[in-house]
């Protein structure tokens, strides 16, 4: 099994909707997650930390279920600037601060 | 805002020669990764390096890797004798371990594009 699992996509979305991507990690003990965005050929950049309690950013949410070891992102809204490979990324794997990274999941947004 | 500089950009080098990519984290923080992607692939983990020694690495970190902390601001990453699938983007982090150690948040220089010919 992989160590972060994340579908590859690509969701093609009108701009408006509402998209959500769902990610699964494989060890329990993982200790902080994250959403980041990659654009082609640039740096991951950090979208936004994911907390048990669920946290918001404008038209990002983030979900984290430890229970079954699930990440979501919500986009709402979508705006054409929001195409990009989405991230999850999960740390404390094998007792590592390092960074273990999803395959990312491309999203398009069209006019 | 502070950033990470990474240079050059872009490395074009033979096989087997030995390559040097650069890094300059951000002045204030403490922790220092590099991490590389081939091309399609995901974002793989390297090395860490903290208090002038390596805290972390990846099966991917062989021999044929070195990191060094040569002064108060350069990071390097060298790879002795570059082969073919050494071709990727080599990214550098850091993250400052203050208060924000348990979130953990590493900010991202722009990559160097190495081309293994």
């Amino acid at each position: 099994r992989k160590e972060v699992e994340q579908d590859p996509g690509p969701f093609n979305v009108p701009e408006g909707a509402t998209v959500a991507f769902n990610c699964t990690y494989s060890n329990s003990a993982s200790q902080s997650f994250f959403w980041y965005r990659q654009d082609c050929r640039k740096e991951p950049k950090l979208l936004m930390s994911v907390y048990s309690s669920g946290n918001e950013d404008g038209r990002f949410t983030a979900q984290l279920n430890r229970a079954s070891q699930y990440i979501s992102l919500l986009i709402r809204d979508s705006k054409l600037s929001d195409s990009a490979t989405y991230l999850c990324v999960v740390t404390g794997l094998t007792g590592r601060r390092a960074l273990t990274f999803g395959s990312g999941t491309r999203l398009q947004v069209q006019p | 805002e502070p950033e990470v500089t990474q240079t050059p950009s872009h490395q074009v080098t033979q096989m087997g020669q030995e390559v040097i990519l650069r890094c300059v984290p951000i002045s204030n923080h403490l922790y220092f990764y590099w991490y590389r992607q081939i091309l399609g692939q995901k974002v793989e983990f390297l090395v860490s390096f903290y208090n002038n020694e390596i805290s972390e690495k990846s099966e991917i970190f062989d021999d044929q890797f070195s990191v060094e902390r040569p002064d108060g601001s350069n990071f390097t990453l060298k790879i002795r004798s570059t082969k073919l699938e050494d071709s990727a983007m080599y990214f550098c982090a850091s993250f400052d371990r203050g208060g924000l150690l348990a979130k953990n948040i590493q900010y991202f220089g722009a990559g160097t594009r190495l081309s293994v010919l």
